[in-house]
């Protein structure tokens, strides 16, 4: 069975703090992965998302995330948190035999000034 | 460009009522998406639809629902005699081509249950 995980519902940062947000997957055939952000009230928008190639992903407003199979996980990191970054990101598999996008819980991300 | 237009944004139905709700995909894009997204939750996937066809309908409930993409008009995913439990926001993607480009989302559909 295919599942993600986001570790913490809840994480808060200092402004100019890094960000580090987490996800595992559980994947019988390999994953497509991605992370998207959803302001309140509003749609998800995406992120970044890794399908084949390069495992270190650059994405929009200076996020990024590697994919490390190893540890089945795709963390999501920006260097510096910035008030702007405060909302929900929900972490995301695919899998290349199906038609299914499978979403992990969420986390909320505070940035405290 | 015009992005996923969903609408209402916000419906509130009585028990026993029927919901409907739209989505009008990015224009150009043939593939549409419907998922709900329940209170402390993440999105589940309910279908998968191209024009006039059902790809993918796994994640749906077997009773009550049902989901449409005509050759015109907009997406609609239908919700026969509603039920508290239905209460949850309901959004719509689009994509242009498979499964795996990306996916566009609308901004949701609030739906309440009295």
């Amino acid at each position: 069975a295919q599942s993600v995980t986001q570790l913490g519902s809840h994480v808060s940062v200092s402004e100019g703090a890094l960000v580090l947000l987490r996800c595992n997957y559980s994947s019988s055939v390999p994953p497509y992965l991605f992370w998207y952000v959803q302001y309140p009230n509003q749609g998800l928008q995406l992120l970044l998302k890794y399908t084949t190639g390069a495992t270190l992903v650059k994405g929009i407003n200076g996020f990024e995330a590697e994919f490390k199979k190893s540890e089945t996980s795709f963390h999501l990191t920006k260097p510096s948190a910035h008030m702007s970054d405060a909302a929900e990101y929900f972490c995301a598999v695919a899998l290349s035999t199906g038609n299914q996008f499978y979403f992990g819980t969420g986390t909320s991300l505070t940035v405290i000034p | 460009n015009a992005g996923v237009m969903q609408n209402p944004r916000h419906l509130v139905r009585r028990r026993g009522q029927e919901a409907r709700l739209r989505c009008s995909p990015v224009k150009g894009h043939s593939h549409v998406y419907w998922y709900r997204q329940l209170p402390e939750e993440g999105l589940k996937f309910m279908v998968y639809l191209q024009k006039e066809n059902i790809i993918d309908e796994s994640g749906m409930p077997k009773e009550r629902f049902s989901a449409e993409f005509p050759k015109e008009g907009p997406s609609i995913l239908r919700i026969q005699q509603v039920v508290r439990g239905d209460s949850a926001a309901y959004f719509c993607a689009s994509s242009p081509r498979d499964f795996y480009s990306e996916q566009y989302f609308g901004p949701g559909t609030r739906l309440t249950v009295t």
